[in-house]
């Protein structure tokens, strides 16, 4: 079936980057766009952007633009997630989901999620 | 701030229905039908239940539906169950130029 596998729980100190992988299988990994979503303790869920990994075209919401980056490993049917400049801010569960049907903006099925933790 | 407004929280007995609204603008939920519901129970992976207001994907039963009105859209789970207590997000997409989808800020759904 199709699923997404994230990568596990990271530790940064104030000013760092992190990088979250997702792993996707069960489905061509070129066929649709992979997006990040990220929630927040006492927060809803914010997007924060899109890859598209058959031709790496990108998106990114403005809160994010600058320091966000992704990528593809199509080889190995992965999705990498790089966040520079944490702050405590960015403490969050980091998700990624793939769209449901091609340029659709619903996310079906979603990765386990990845705990950031930023601290000082 | 999210830019889509929920309720906090809502409760109901088993067996009951309840509803959860979702208040957005123009720009977002009066713009299109691209309207999502996603269940979340923490420490799993959220799970699409609706999408283009009131379609379910394969598998979520037809205790959950959808409508939409003008900014507002609605979720409805009727024959509330043990299992259904979770959290619950909605979405949509938005003519914003910086984004592409916005979520409301999660209703807890608590079956008493």
């Amino acid at each position: 079936q199709v699923q997404l596998v994230q990568s596990g729980t990271e530790v940064r100190k104030i000013g760092a980057s992190v990088k979250v992988s997702c792993r996707a299988s069960g489905y061509t990994l070129t066929a649709h766009f992979i997006h990040w979503m990220r929630l927040a303790r006492g927060q809803g869920l914010e997007w924060m952007g899109w890859i598209n990994p058959g031709r790496g075209g990108t998106s990114f919401a403005e809160n994010f633009q600058g320091r966000i980056m992704l990528t593809t490993d199509a080889s190995s049917s992965v999705v990498y997630l790089e966040l520079r400049g944490l702050t405590l801010d960015d403490t969050a569960v980091y998700f990624c989901a793939r769209d449901r049907a091609p340029l659709q903006p619903s996310f079906d099925p979603w990765g386990q999620g990845t705990l950031v933790i930023v601290s000082s | 701030q999210s830019a889509l407004t929920q309720p906090a929280s809502v409760s109901g007995s088993p067996g009951q229905s309840i509803t959860i609204t979702c208040s957005g603008a123009s720009s977002d939920i009066g713009h299109s039908n691209f309207v999502s519901w996603y269940q979340h129970h923490p420490g799993k992976a959220p799970k699409l239940i609706l999408f283009e207001v009131s379609n379910r994907p394969s598998g979520i039963p037809d205790r959950f539906s959808g409508s939409k009105s003008v900014n507002t859209a609605s979720l409805t789970i009727s024959g509330l169950q043990a299992e259904d207590e979770a959290d619950y997000y909605c979405s949509s997409y938005t003519t914003i130029s910086a984004l592409y989808v916005v979520f409301g800020g999660g209703t807890k759904v608590t079956v008493l």
